[in-house]
């Protein structure tokens, strides 16, 4: 199946820094990439969606000038968690998609933020 | 908020038993869904149904899909030790949007 990387795995970092994560996908073109972030025994929520060479969407409720996305190439989007706080510690998934190949999201093994 | 719920929350059975669970969700949808998660790591895709499929099998995986009631099962046969984990349903609507359901982490027991 389809391969989506992301890095770092996880990331400790002290309050007021930016944090950058990657998400490539390995073996296609994503067309589509969207960002999650999990809690603890929570599920995921949809933060973004980003099509490539465009801006993203963001759902109600995020920042989009605290959570920066990136979609520059049809394998690449970075998610940048600026001026990081404590409450930003979180697990963070991405996931891409070609909708010209298939309706299934692959998802990345995510990245877990602690911020101090 | 459009995230769907599954219920239950939480399941414990032995090993060799069937474990289900089950989907609700709120909006039209293209297909759903199942993924499953390991504790604190990625999804692994198990299995795809469309919004004009009612059942589909896929090893010891069964779904089925009531687009009426708005809701899908997901059926685990024979389970086994390396089954325990989240699974999670995901609607794909529409707009091409993706929301998860709550979750039901199931635990199996040898």
């Amino acid at each position: 199946g389809a391969v989506v990387s992301q890095h770092p795995s996880w990331v400790i970092c002290k309050s007021g820094t930016s944090v950058k994560i990657e998400c490539r996908s390995l073996d296609f073109q994503a067309t589509t990439m969207f960002w999650y972030r999990q809690f603890p025994k929570q599920s995921l929520m949809l933060m973004a969606t980003s099509n490539e060479g465009s801006k993203a969407t963001y759902e109600q409720g995020v920042e989009k000038d605290k959570f920066l996305i990136n979609h520059a190439s049809l394998t690449l989007s970075t998610l940048t968690v600026t001026s990081a706080h404590p409450e930003d510690s979180s697990f963070y998934i991405c996931s891409a998609r070609d909708l010209r190949l298939q309706e299934t999201q692959y998802f990345g093994p995510g990245t877990r933020l602690l911020v101090l | 908020s459009q995230q769907g719920e599954e219920d239950p929350q939480a399941l414990s059975i032995q090993e060799g038993e069937n474990a289900t669970m089950n989907c609700s969700y709120k909006t039209s949808i293209n297909n759903l869904q199942w993924y499953r998660q390991n504790s604190g790591r990625g999804l692994v895709h198990l299995i795809l149904i469309r919004s004009n499929e009612r059942e589909k099998h896929s090893g010891r995986l069964r779904v089925t899909l009531d687009t009426s009631k708005k809701s899908s099962s997901l059926l685990i046969t024979a389970s086994r030790a390396a089954d325990t984990a989240s699974y999670f349903c995901a609607t794909d609507d529409a707009g091409n949007q993706f929301y998860f359901g709550t979750g039901t982490s199931l635990t199996v027991i040898p």
